[in-house]
């Protein structure tokens, strides 16, 4: 049981380039998340997911799209990256509202 | 604006002490979480515990709730080496929508 997956572990851009960040579970949960960690923040909620088709936006979406045709992945896009976006991006599942959610190990990004 | 604020910010203890963070929040909540975080890696879950329930156990650690004061208590009894992390809560940010708000955190560090 492989959980969350996420690629790539580490990642460096150059400003205005795009990209995206992958993550795969295969516990056939509902509902999938995207966190952005920066030092002393904790970690701040970008967009979610609640089911296949269903997104919406978190705590800091912008500069940031989703999307999530099946069940089991949930990509993060950056359209034009930015420095500002430098930071450790964690993606999360859960079977539910309300249950414990599991995370992947996370990609380092580097926008310079 | 974080949901959870985590207090302390770092705590510093000798091995077999007792390490106690607490956090607090604004809105009201249907759960609590709190998680650990090791350097460099994901968060993994610790414990749930719900609005209507005051006190809850698992091993260690020992989490309790008090929804009149809005905050959370986690203590870890009997201190390891190897509990050195950070430790965040997290709450479910009762909007009638599904969002995991995180804290800053506290980080622990276990003296051997």
């Amino acid at each position: 049981n492989a959980g969350v997956t996420q690629t790539p572990k580490f990642q460096v851009l150059k400003t205005g380039q795009s990209m995206t960040l992958q993550c795969a579970q295969d516990m056939n949960h509902e509902y999938m998340s995207w966190y952005r960690q920066d030092p002393g923040m904790g970690l701040r909620l970008i967009h979610y997911s609640v089911g296949a088709g269903i997104t919406d936006q978190g705590e800091v979406p912008n500069g940031y799209n989703v999307s999530r045709s099946t069940t089991e992945d949930f990509p993060l896009r950056l359209l034009s990256a930015a420095p500002s976006q430098t930071s450790v991006y964690f993606c999360a599942s859960n079977k539910h509202y309300n249950s414990p959610l599991h995370f992947g190990n996370g990609t380092r990004l580097t926008v310079t | 604006s974080q949901q959870g604020e985590e207090d302390p910010q770092a705590l510093s203890i000798q091995e077999g002490e007792n390490a106690t963070m607490n956090c607090s929040y604004k809105t009201s909540i249907n759960n609590l979480q709190w998680y650990r975080q090791n350097s460099g890696r994901g968060l993994v879950h610790l414990i749930l515990i719900r609005s209507n329930e005051r006190e809850k156990h698992s091993g260690r650690l020992r989490v309790t709730l008090d929804t009149s004061k809005k905050s959370s208590s986690l203590l870890i009894t009997a201190s390891r080496a190897a509990d050195t992390a950070s430790y965040f809560c997290a709450t479910d940010a009762d909007t009638g929508g599904f969002k995991t708000i995180f804290g800053a955190g506290t980080r622990l560090f276990v003296k051997a």
